[in-house]
């Protein structure tokens, strides 16, 4: 079974100032790996997702990701952060099936 | 195009009471699924609709909780006889195809249930 960890849980940023999100996954083979940004009272929104080839993926928003097989890691960046980037993202693996893992989530506060 | 809605947004029910949450996903979507966001989690899966047939509910945590999807567009999760571990935030999404990893699922705004 697949699986993800976020290991932060808050990280506050500086509106302007670059962003880098945090997720390990766990899976045996290659992972489908996703990005979403939920935002208060709002449903979880797809920022971006790897399947296969070029490793670095752009998303909506500014956002990319790298994914690095040798730490099987997806980490998200922004290099410079809007207000309205403040939300929770959450980090998800899928496998073979139709199943998503998620990360508990990292809550990203941005100060003016 | 409108994107997945669920209903009601918010949900208080006491110890012991029958609750349905109902799904709308997007229109000509194949695939449905149910899942369950505990306070400070991620989503957890629940439920996995193909069309009309519930392939999947090996994430429903008991027997008191049932989801249907009769007509295969509309789906209701039910819970019976409430308790308070299953307050949290139930979230619905669809995706185009059948249900595959490289299919994008689109997710509801979510129900939040507080059982006290």
């Amino acid at each position: 079974a697949q699986s993800v960890t976020q290991p932060d849980i808050h990280i506050t940023v500086s509106e302007g100032a670059s962003l880098e999100l945090r997720c390990n996954y766990s899976y045996g083979a290659t992972p489908y790996l996703f990005w979403y940004v939920q935002s208060p009272g709002q449903g979880l929104q797809l920022l971006l997702k790897y399947f296969s080839g070029d490793t670095l993926v752009q998303g909506i928003k500014g956002f990319e990701a790298e994914f690095k097989r040798s730490q099987s890691s997806f980490n998200l960046r922004k290099p410079s952060v809007h207000w309205s980037d403040a939300a929770e993202y959450f980090c998800a693996v899928g496998g073979d099936d139709y199943k998503l893992s998620f990360g508990a989530g990292t809550t990203v506060t941005v100060r003016a | 195009g409108a994107g997945v809605s669920q209903s009601p947004r918010y949900k208080v029910a006491k110890r012991g009471q029958d609750v349905a949450l109902r799904c709308d996903p997007i229109s000509g979507h194949v695939s449905l699924f149910w899942y369950q966001q505990a306070l400070g989690q991620g989503p957890e899966f629940l439920t996995y609709f193909q069309n009309e047939a519930q392939l999947d509910k090996s994430g429903l945590p008991s027997d008191r909780f049932f989801a249907e999807r009769p007509e295969g567009s509309v789906s209701t999760l039910k819970i019976q006889r409430t308790q308070q571990e299953d307050s949290a935030v139930y979230l619905c999404a669809s995706s185009l195809v059948a249900g595959g990893p490289a299919d994008t699922q689109y997710f509801g705004p979510g129900t939040r249930l507080t059982v006290l």
